[in-house]
């Protein structure tokens, strides 16, 4: 069966370190989203891609970025760790922009 | 600004009770409205889908919710809740043209025995 996947389901960092998310997506959409999720706040758009080489800032993308070198994958990397971004981070994809998304698992990730 | 309230945070309801969770949106154009659902520890679920046509929505698990244009409503109803209902819920906005989803805060849904 198609699926999207995360990895790791849980990392801890320090810090100033990167660290680089992974999302896949069997399903052969075009369009892909990373969302975080604090309590409070619902998920929130971080940047989001309609296709190959296409990325978009979402609305908090800042200390983040990612890159569209094929169809299946959309790696969301921290440039530098914050612990504001402690967070549950979640991966999306949808086939057309008019379709509904569907997630991934989701990453728990801790920066100390 | 485009936004989405969910109003209650926390909602108990009696295993069997009925229920309702609001949503109310702020949204230019005409929206794309979504409920989706959330268990512990899982990634999000979609419960139904409103993108036009008839107002009153069916999806799955026995769930349903209506659009309401001149309320800026879509409030999620339930006739007989399970046990296995308690979760967490978010509605959600989008666009047609970029994709993008607005989510609420969410509620989450605790059932008594």
């Amino acid at each position: 069966d198609a699926e999207i996947t995360q990895s790791p389901r849980h990392k801890i960092t320090e810090t100033g370190r990167q660290v680089t998310l992974a999302c896949h997506q069997t399903w052969n959409h075009n369009n892909m989203f990373w969302y975080r999720q604090d309590l409070g706040h619902g998920l929130r758009l971080i940047h989001y891609s309609y296709g190959v080489q296409d990325t978009n800032k979402g609305e908090v993308s800042d200390g983040y970025s990612v890159s569209r070198s094929n169809t299946e994958d959309l790696p969301l990397t921290l440039e530098s760790a914050a612990s504001s971004q402690t967070s549950v981070y979640f991966c999306a994809s949808s086939l057309k922009t008019s379709n509904e998304q569907f997630f991934g698992p989701g990453t728990r990730l801790t920066v100390l | 600004a485009q936004s989405v309230t969910q109003p209650d945070i926390h909602i108990t309801v009696s295993e069997g009770a009925s229920l309702e969770l609001r949503c109310n949106y702020s949204y230019g154009a005409t929206p794309y409205l979504f409920w989706y659902v959330q268990s512990p520890g899982q990634g999000l679920q979609l419960l139904l889908k409103y993108f036009s046509g008839d107002t009153l929505v069916q999806g799955i698990k026995g769930f349903e919710a209506e659009f309401k244009r001149s309320q800026s409503s879509f409030n999620l109803r339930k006739p007989s809740v399970h046990w296995s209902d308690a979760a967490e819920y978010f509605c959600a906005v989008g666009s047609s043209n970029t994709g993008k989803l607005i989510f609420g805060q969410g509620t989450t849904l605790q059932v008594k025995p």
